[in-house]
């Protein structure tokens, strides 16, 4: 069971928009720190997608983009490719914990 | 260019240990946090552990404490996970990161990940 909530996976097809939440709780996101995304093509290390909410990293295209808002956040993906194909996850701070925390993660199929 | 290099995963059996590395390049590793993160076989990430970039403030996932213990060679731009007394549960791929910071930690540069494997 992980501290952060997310869909085990979503789908769309080549084009189309998709969102992925993340669902946290009075002790991480919703106590001020800041969520951050990862992608993780078949096989290999996760790659930083977004860091503090809404930043893009140099190179990441801007198809990708992130929000919060409370105790969520959200990554939209748009004009899907068939190379976004992977699992993503989301990451926090849990004042709990004393620790980072990640989301169980989403499987995003291309159709 | 910033480079994570793992060294040191294998077959354990239950209740032994194993000492993981990670060599840094690219950037001054006495200045940034470094941390462990584990992907366990078909299942998603677990931070680990983490330290300071100093090296005098380290920090355990529940998970580990009292079994792992990180450390840092700065001179050497190495970072180590000594792990005691594994479990089955311990079995996974794990990854280095370099640590950034905004309004909390994230991993922004990741190594390639070193497979532990606790079997008898």
């Amino acid at each position: 069971q992980s501290v952060l909530t997310q869909p085990p996976s979503v789908s769309g097809a080549p084009g189309q928009r998709v969102t992925i939440s993340c669902t946290g709780s009075s002790s991480n996101i919703g106590a001020g720190y800041d969520v951050h995304w990862y992608q993780q093509l078949p096989g290999t290390a996760p790659k930083l997608l977004i860091h503090g909410n809404t930043n893009r990293p140099s190179g990441v295209p801007d198809r990708f983009s992130g929000s919060k808002s409370g105790t969520s956040a959200s990554l939209a993906i748009t004009g899907l490719q068939a190379e976004d194909e992977a699992d993503y996850y989301c990451q926090s701070y849990d004042r709990s914990l004393s620790g980072s925390v990640f989301g169980g993660g989403t499987k995003l199929t291309v159709l | 260019e910033v480079q994570l290099l793992e060294s040191g995963g294998g077959l354990v059996q239950p209740g032994g240990s194993l000492r993981l590395s990670c060599a840094a390049s690219g950037f001054t590793s006495n200045t940034y946090a470094m941390s462990w993160v584990r992907q366990a076989p078909g299942k998603g990430l677990e931070w680990v552990s983490g330290i300071s970039g100093s090296g005098g403030s380290t920090y355990y996932a529940d998970s580990g404490k009292g079994r792992f213990t990180i450390s840092r060679d700065i001179p050497k731009n190495t970072v180590h996970l000594q792990m005691n007394s594994l479990r089955a549960e311990d079995t996974a791929v794990y990854f280095c990161a370099k640590v950034s910071m905004a309004t909390g930690p994230y991993f922004d540069y990741w190594g390639q990940g070193t497979l532990v494997t606790v079997s008898s």
